[in-house]
């Protein structure tokens, strides 16, 4: 069964920095593109950030390119979010996510960004000063 | 950027009867090489984290009920659910997945009248 369990969340001041992991179990980790999604208090769902499994390519939403990281430790299972410069508007439960897998491109090749197969239960980020 | 158009935002429904909601991309999500509609469907109950129903527009994952269901081609997609059942009360999110950034629909909330 895939478990997905993210840790890492807590209160920093605007500008400040947060390392968010995010420890998979139940399958192959390094074969799946891994996904952060966030969403704010009483809001709707928005992607982050999406990195490859086998290609280990990132993919950034507008709103956090250039101030978080995406990287992941495949030896030890788990997926991590540098963010960095956080702002007020930043604060969300910040989900991770697995990708299905399988899923390829017309040249088949794999493709990083699908449908959101598996979520973990979340971590909380609060930017306030 | 696509941008994901749900509606209604809620609606409350009486216990067995059907519910349909609508997402509409601004632009269309199907790719010509596979004929295939770039569209999942999630379930967020109250504390919880979102829950994948359907992708490929159509395609229930695994475990999800038959009442739901999922159809629609290229720009206008519809989850319906047959049945309303208690443990159906959520709020549903559709999200497109043909390019990046994936976005998400606003959300429609279900609610047992």
């Amino acid at each position: 069964e895939v478990h997905l369990l993210e840790s890492g969340g807590g209160s920093v001041q605007p500008g400040g920095s947060l390392t968010l992991s995010c420890a998979a179990s139940g399958f192959t980790f390094g074969n799946y593109a891994m996904s952060w999604v966030r969403q704010a208090p009483g809001k709707g769902l928005e992607w982050v950030s999406t990195i490859g499994g086998i290609s280990d390519r990132t993919f950034y939403a507008d709103s956090v390119k250039g101030r978080f990281t995406i990287f992941r430790d495949n030896s030890k299972s788990t997926l991590y979010l540098r963010m960095n410069s956080l702002r007020p508007e930043d604060t969300a439960l910040y989900y991770c996510a697995k990708d299905p897998g399988g899923v390829t491109t017309k040249f088949q090749l794999p493709r990083e960004y699908n449908w959101l197969e598996s979520w973990g239960q979340g971590t909380l980020v609060t930017v306030s000063s | 950027d696509i941008v994901m158009t749900q509606s209604p935002g809620s609606l409350a429904v009486s216990l067995g009867e059907r519910v349909t909601i609508n997402c509409k991309s601004s632009q269309s999500i199907l790719y010509d090489f596979n004929n295939k509609n770039y569209l999942a469907w999630y379930q967020q109950k109250p504390g919880q984290p979102p829950r994948l129903l359907i992708y490929w527009a159509s395609t229930r994952d695994s475990g999800v009920p038959e009442r739901f269901s999922g159809s629609g081609f290229g720009t206008d997609f519809t989850l319906t659910i047959n049945n309303l059942q208690a443990e159906d009360v959520a709020v549903y999110y559709c999200q497109h997945y043909f390019n990046t950034p994936l976005t998400f629909g606003g959300g429609t909330k279900v609610e047992i009248k």
